[in-house]
């Protein structure tokens, strides 16, 4: 079955460390995958998405995200945390089902980041 | 361009009442879609609108229904609300199916609370 697993559903980074959320999918076909943030009592935003073309994304408040295919991986990242960037992160892929697609979300990941 | 709104923002009911959320999307998206968020069980996806018919639904109970008015609104309603109906509930809206190339746009939620 289609699925997408964020591995750790918290973590916590110093200001200025290097943040990596990972993201780990199974797809029936190519997938289309996305990364979205929610701050505190608002809804989602899309961070990043890959669709086609270059595998390493880049979207914004500095983050960026690789798609490995041989992995089934597509590992958010940003070089150095700022405390802003404490939110929830949410990775979706966008699996075939019947004849349309149908996005797959996984649980999120909470970054906390401390001064 | 005005952002997805969403109706209530806050709601407190009791168990066994019902409910109807609101939700109007971007101007010009087609597809709205609709899901629960709560915190042990991450984003869990309830059903999605495309042109007033509805092209997805997710695992649950028949109390869950919605429909979508010609002009993209989209309502929800949730009949003999149970404790665990409490949750966020939020509405997505993008111009293609979701699942498609294209972003998905959040509301910044309904927080319903069942007593």
């Amino acid at each position: 079955a289609q699925s997408v697993t964020q591995l750790g559903s918290h973590v916590s980074v110093s200001e200025g460390a290097l943040v990596l959320l990972r993201c780990n999918y199974s797809s029936s076909v190519p997938p289309y995958l996305f990364w979205y943030v929610q701050y505190p009592n608002q809804g989602l935003q899309l961070l990043l998405k890959y669709t086609t073309g270059a595998t390493l994304v880049k979207g914004i408040n500095g983050f960026e995200a690789e798609f490995k295919k041989s992995e089934t991986s597509f590992h958010l990242t940003k070089p150095s945390a700022h405390m802003s960037d404490a939110a929830e992160y949410f990775c979706a892929v966008s699996d075939k089902a019947g004849n349309n697609r149908k996005l797959i979300w996984g649980l999120g990941t909470s970054l906390a980041v401390n001064p | 361009k005005a952002g997805v709104t969403q109706t209530p923002r806050y709601l407190i009911k009791t168990r066994g009442q019902q409910v109807t959320l609101s939700c109007s999307p971007i101007s010009g998206h087609r597809s709205v879609s609709w899901y629960q968020q709560t915190p042990g069980q991450g984003l869990q996806f309830l059903f999605e609108y495309f042109s007033e018919t509805q092209r997805n639904k997710g695992n649950f109970p028949g109390r869950f229904s919605g429909r979508q008015f010609s002009n993209s609104r989209s309502e929800m309603n949730v009949s003999t609300l149970e404790l665990g109906d409490s949750a966020l509930y939020l509405c997505a809206s993008s111009l293609a199916l979701a699942g498609a190339r294209d972003e998905q746009f959040f509301g910044p939620g309904t927080r319903l609370t069942v007593l």
